[in-house]
């Protein structure tokens, strides 16, 4: 079975600051990785994900991850917050082959404070 | 275009009685799925349908938990006998096809009282 640990349930930090959400999982097959995003009083929606390829993947909106197979490990990170970037923000997996569900972390909490 | 869209947005029951939330996926989404949502935790899965069969419903946590998706389109879950323990935030999402991205609708909050 996967699981999805995200190692803190709430970050706060000041505007412009960098910020590291941290993610890792555990499969004994191979996966896919995606960022959700949740911001106040809307649903789920993509950050951003690996699917393949170069291990280093970006969203429209600065945020970037890094997958690092060997750590298992699917890190998010921003140089530098704004103020709307507030949300809870999830980490989930899916397996290449077989079931299609998404198995996601607890959530991160992300607070960004002026 | 529109979305995934969920009815009702809000739903609050005694415990009980029966509940069916309904999902619209995006038009020409080929598979569907359901997760529930709990305060503080990741969504959860409970079950997907490619058309109109249900592919996987390993995560439904028991009989009380029933979807069905008659036309291939529209998703109904429904639950008898409610217990409190089943309130959540039920979330509905669509795709392509299998494999593809999916797109979440905004959720139905329930409430068992």
């Amino acid at each position: 079975a996967q699981s999805v640990t995200q190692l803190d349930s709430q970050v706060p930090v000041f505007e412009e600051a960098p910020v590291e959400l941290r993610c890792n999982y555990s499969s004994s097959v191979s996966v896919y990785l995606f960022w959700y995003v949740q911001y106040p009083n809307q649903g789920l929606q993509l950050l951003l994900k690996y699917l393949s390829g170069s291990t280093l993947v970006e969203s429209i909106n600065g945020f970037e991850a890094e997958f690092n197979k060997s750590q298992t490990s699917f890190h998010l990170r921003k140089p530098s917050v704004h103020i709307s970037d507030t949300a809870e923000y999830f980490c989930a997996v899916i397996i290449i082959q077989g079931a299609q569900k998404l198995v996601f972390g607890q959530g991160t909490r992300l607070t960004i404070n002026p | 275009g529109a979305g995934v869209s969920q009815t009702p947005s809000n739903k609050v029951t005694e415990k009980g009685k029966y509940v069916e939330l309904r999902c619209d996926p995006i038009s020409g989404h080929t598979a569907l799925y359901w997760y529930r949502q709990s305060l503080g935790q990741g969504p959860e899965f409970l079950i997907y349908f490619q058309g109109t069969g249900a592919a996987d419903d390993s995560g439904l946590p028991n009989d009380r938990f029933f979807a069905v998706r008659p036309e291939g389109s529209v998703s109904t879950l429904k639950i008898q006998r409610t217990e409190r323990g089943d309130s959540a935030v039920y979330l509905c999402a669509s795709s392509l096809m299998i494999g593809s991205e999916q797109f979440f609708g905004p959720g139905t909050r329930l409430t068992v009282l």
